[in-house]
This record gives structure tokens, C-alpha cells and sequence, in this order.
């Protein structure tokens, strides 16, 4: 069974540019949440989708930041126009029941702001 | 606010020497705490969940147990291969599944 998939690995872009993170979630999990992690600081809900349905984002920074899970698959996450603090980790996991503890992690994107 | 605290930040471990991390919380409303553990550029992997105090987990070399302020993650015995960085994180009844992670704790165990 594939685990949860994150592309791209790592993303080096300037400031004020767009940048788009993918993230697949294992087949048939409904629920996916984002998180990140910026440098020295701990892992920080961003937000969670049941299906297509965001079921809570109120960890999103700012509106800088738009997610999306069009047709309850896989989800993008979009930084319009980024910022240099919006550099760091960014982790997705999914799991197959809502609230699960057992969600599973992707090995992240690095997202570097110059 | 929600807070997730662990201790310490780093501890370094001979082969064999066995010890315990700490994580302590202040939630409104706790629906389940998690321990993970993270390998340099991976993501989290699920470890145990515990959902009400005096419950305890096994696994290998681990056990966790969880009191209504804390939980604690014993390390029996470890060997080089458990060095990682443990995380623990709190999932809190807000209507959603907010998850609020601890800031971690590195564990090096040296042969």
C-alpha cells in the first residue's frame, strides 16, 4: 500500500513568488490535514478536510494561503505571494476515520523563501 | 491556551541505559495524546494514542502512560537504532481535530 506522497520534496523560490504543494493521501482515506513546521519552532496544524469539505482551518496563517481538495483526492496547497516566514516543512497526513489518531504522515516539503 | 510542552530537548543515552520522556499539557478538552517518532527528513510515524488517565501502551522497547497533566514514554534498553526525534501531540475537543504538537525531544543512543 503507497503511503501518503508530497511533491515537491523541496522548493527553493523568491519572495512574492507562487508556490504549489501537492500532497496524494493514502487511497480511500477521507480525511487529510496539513501542518507545517517553521525552523526551531514545533509542528503546527494548518488545517483538515473531510472529503472535499475543509472541516477546519483554523490554523491557516493568513490568506496568503489556499488549500483545496477538489473531488476528495489528493489536495494543493497554494502561497500567493509568498513570504520569507513561510519557509519551512510542510507535512500532510491522512487517515480513515474523522478525528483518527492514526493519521499517517508524508515525508513533507521544504519550502525555502529567499 | 492549548499548550503541548516536552522535556528535555535532547537526551543522550548509552546502549542499554534505559530513561523516560516527558510530555506535559494544558488542554480544554482532551481527546486523545499521541506519540510519534520522527527520523532527519521523514515525516512523523505513529507510535501510540492513549485517551484516558492510566492507560498504557506497549511496543518493543516502548511503553507510554498518560496521567490527566502529563504522559510519560519509557525507553527500556535502547538501542542505537531508537535514536530519533519523539514527538508527542494532543488532539482537543473543539469541534474539529485540531492536533498541537510538543517541540520534541532528540534522543541519541550511542553503542
Amino acid at each position: 500500500e503507497a503511503g501518503v506522497t508530497q511533491f515537491p520534496s523541496h522548493s527553493v523560490i523568491e519572495k512574492g513568488q507562487t508556490v504549489t504543494l501537492r500532497c496524494d493521501p493514502i487511497s480511500g482515506h477521507d480525511n487529510l490535514y496539513w501542518y507545517r513546521r517553521v525552523m526551531g519552532k514545533e509542528i503546527k496544524f494548518l488545517l483538515h478536510f473531510v472529503k472535499e469539505s475543509k472541516q477546519d482551518e483554523s490554523g491557516m496563517p493568513n490568506n496568503r494561503f489556499l488549500a483545496e481538495r477538489t473531488g476528495g483526492t489528493y489536495s494543493t496547497l497554494k502561497v500567493q505571494p509568498a513570504e520569507l516566514e513561510d519557509s519551512g516543512v510542510y507535512f500532510c497526513a491522512s487517515s480513515s476515520r474523522q478525528g483518527s489518531t492514526w493519521q499517517y504522515f508524508g515525508p513533507g516539503t521544504r519550502l525555502t523563501v529567499t | 491556551e492549548d499548550q503541548v510542552t516536552q522535556s528535555p530537548e535532547a537526551l543522550r543515552l548509552q546502549e542499554g541505559e534505559s530513561s523516560s520522556l516527558n510530555c506535559s499539557y494544558t488542554v480544554s478538552g482532551l481527546r486523545g495524546l499521541f506519540w510519534y517518532r520522527q527520523d532527519p527528513g521523514k515525516g512523523p510515524e505513529f507510535l501510540f494514542t492513549l485517551y484516558s488517565a492510566g492507560e498504557e501502551k506497549e511496543k518493543e522497547r516502548l511503553k507510554a502512560t498518560l496521567t490527566k497533566k502529563e504522559s510519560f514514554l519509557h525507553i527500556t534498553a535502547p538501542k542505537p537504532e531508537d535514536s530519533a526525534t519523539y514527538l508527542c501531540a494532543v488532539q482537543v475537543n473543539t469541534g474539529g481535530f485540531k492536533t498541537i504538537f510538543g517541540a520534541g525531544t532528540r534522543l541519541f543512543v550511542k553503542a
